[in-house]
């Protein structure tokens, strides 16, 4: 298996357009977990779903995000319109038991 | 609620030296525990877990860790460092459950000096 695949692995946007990140999970994992990464706040979880659920979406950060998962191999991460302070690694990860496995994460850079 | 702290978020060790990375948690159910490497600019990937089997678990690359209830800890150790050791490693606590979300503490980073 590939593991789980993110794109674009870097986006450089302007502030105010939209930015859709994309996750493909391991086949066969019913959980999908979307994570911000920033030196000043750390790891944050944004949002997980279950068998393409969202079952937690409070970390999601304000209306301008939003997540969807329309099939078990598909996920995608929407902010619109974007900010500079959204400039963060975002990563995804998928788990099946007790262990969840990350993406190489989608830099985003908003100006 | 489930929370992770890591003490330290720079520890640097010479390289031969003992690697002590701190992690105490917090659960209101009994938790599951991983540890995560992340090297730059790559993603997180998995050292160890613990899922309530064996206390002192083994992880890669040499790293090891043990849960201790009493004191709510779950620290990481490797007896002789590595150059290729040095990175950032996160503590994360599941509320259980075999889909659990994962909550990560901020981070500890390595450094290795020869």
């Amino acid at each position: 298996d590939a593991g789980v695949i993110q794109s674009p692995r870097h986006e450089v946007t302007e502030m105010g357009q939209e930015v859709t990140l994309r996750c493909k999970p391991i086949s066969g994992h019913n959980s999908l977990f979307w994570y911000r990464q920033t030196m000043m706040r750390g790891l944050e979880l944004l949002i997980y779903f279950n068998n393409n659920v969202p079952i937690d979406d409070s970390g999601m950060p304000e209306d301008r995000f939003s997540a969807k998962m329309p099939n078990a191999s598909f996920s995608t991460l929407k902010i619109q319109p974007s900010e500079p302070r959204d400039s963060a690694v975002y990563f995804c990860a998928s788990s099946s038991t007790h262990q969840a496995f990350f993406g190489q994460g989608t830099r985003l850079t908003v100006v | 609620a489930q929370s992770v702290t890591q003490l330290g978020s720079h520890v640097s060790v010479s390289e031969g030296a003992l690697v002590l990375l701190r992690c105490n948690y917090s659960s209101s159910v009994p938790p599951y525990l991983f540890w995560y490497v992340q090297y730059p600019n790559q993603g997180l990937q998995l050292l160890l877990k613990y899922t309530s089997a064996a206390t002192l678990v083994k992880g890669i690359n040499g790293f090891e860790a043990e849960f201790k209830k009493s004191e709510t800890s779950f620290h990481l150790t490797k007896p002789s460092a590595h150059m290729s050791d040095a990175a950032e490693y996160f503590c994360a606590v599941s509320g259980g459950g075999s889909q659990g979300n994962l909550i990560f503490g901020k981070g500890t980073k390595l450094s290795v000096k020869p």
